[in-house]
């Protein structure tokens, strides 16, 4: 059975890094990609990034260098980090799969950036 | 990137037709893809492909549109229909999503 599962931390401070992981199931990361979606509060769903099943990755540029995407195979976790977060940063961090649409969500992780 | 416009909100009465529309900013070709998503949930997909119906989706949901113009049709409306949905293109890099239109069920 197919699952994804975020965690990370409730509250970040502002300017600080922040780190998620998805620990998937079910699958393999060396056969299906990853990809990061996020929605601010009352708001819609922005693309993030990807890691593809061969080690690459993708960014949306919105994310500039802030972004890093990485895995480790051996434990079927993806791992998110942004760096200098902000207020608008604020969201709630959901990891899908296996792309271009999303057949399987996790339940996401809602984090809030606080100053 | 490409910009997906959806009307905001339709209110309509259990056992009525709703459509929802989605309109790129460029064509998509048929790389549209169509989300159901109730409050506090993860999105679910409901059509991809622009009108593949996902499995497990009841048969009242479905999808059709190519190029810039796109439609979820829901028929019939039943009350827990009532959810936010959005449309996704994969089309263009990055894939980008709409703003959602949110369904109120009378």
């Amino acid at each position: 059975q197919v699952q994804l599962k975020e965690t990370g931390p409730d509250l970040v401070q502002l300017t600080q890094t922040l780190s998620i992981t998805c620990t998937v199931s079910g699958f393999s990361l060396t056969t299906y990609n990853v990809h990061w979606v996020r929605q601010p509060p009352g708001k819609g769903l922005e693309w993030m990034g990807a890691m593809w099943n061969g080690g690459g990755t993708d960014y949306n540029s919105a994310f500039k260098s802030r972004l890093s995407i990485s895995r480790d195979t051996s434990k079927s976790q993806v791992f998110l980090k942004m760096n200098s977060l902000q207020t608008d940063d604020t969201a709630k961090y959901f990891c899908a799969f296996p792309g271009p649409y999303f057949d399987y969500w996790g339940q996401g992780v809602m984090v809030t950036v606080s100053s | 990137d490409t910009v997906l416009t959806q009307s905001p909100a339709l209110a309509v009465s259990p056992g009525e037709r709703v459509t929802i529309s989605c309109r790129a900013s460029e064509s998509v070709s048929t790389l549209m893809h169509w989300y159901q998503q109730k409050p506090g949930q993860q999105p679910t997909l409901l059509i991809y492909l622009a009108s593949n119906l996902e499995s497990g989706v009841p048969a009242r949901f479905s999808g059709s549109g190519s190029g810039t113009d796109f439609t979820l049709t829901i028929d019939p409306v039943e009350a827990d229909d009532t959810a936010t949905y959005y449309c996704q293109q994969s089309w263009n890099d990055p894939p980008t999503f709409g703003s959602g239109t949110k369904l109120e069920i009378k």
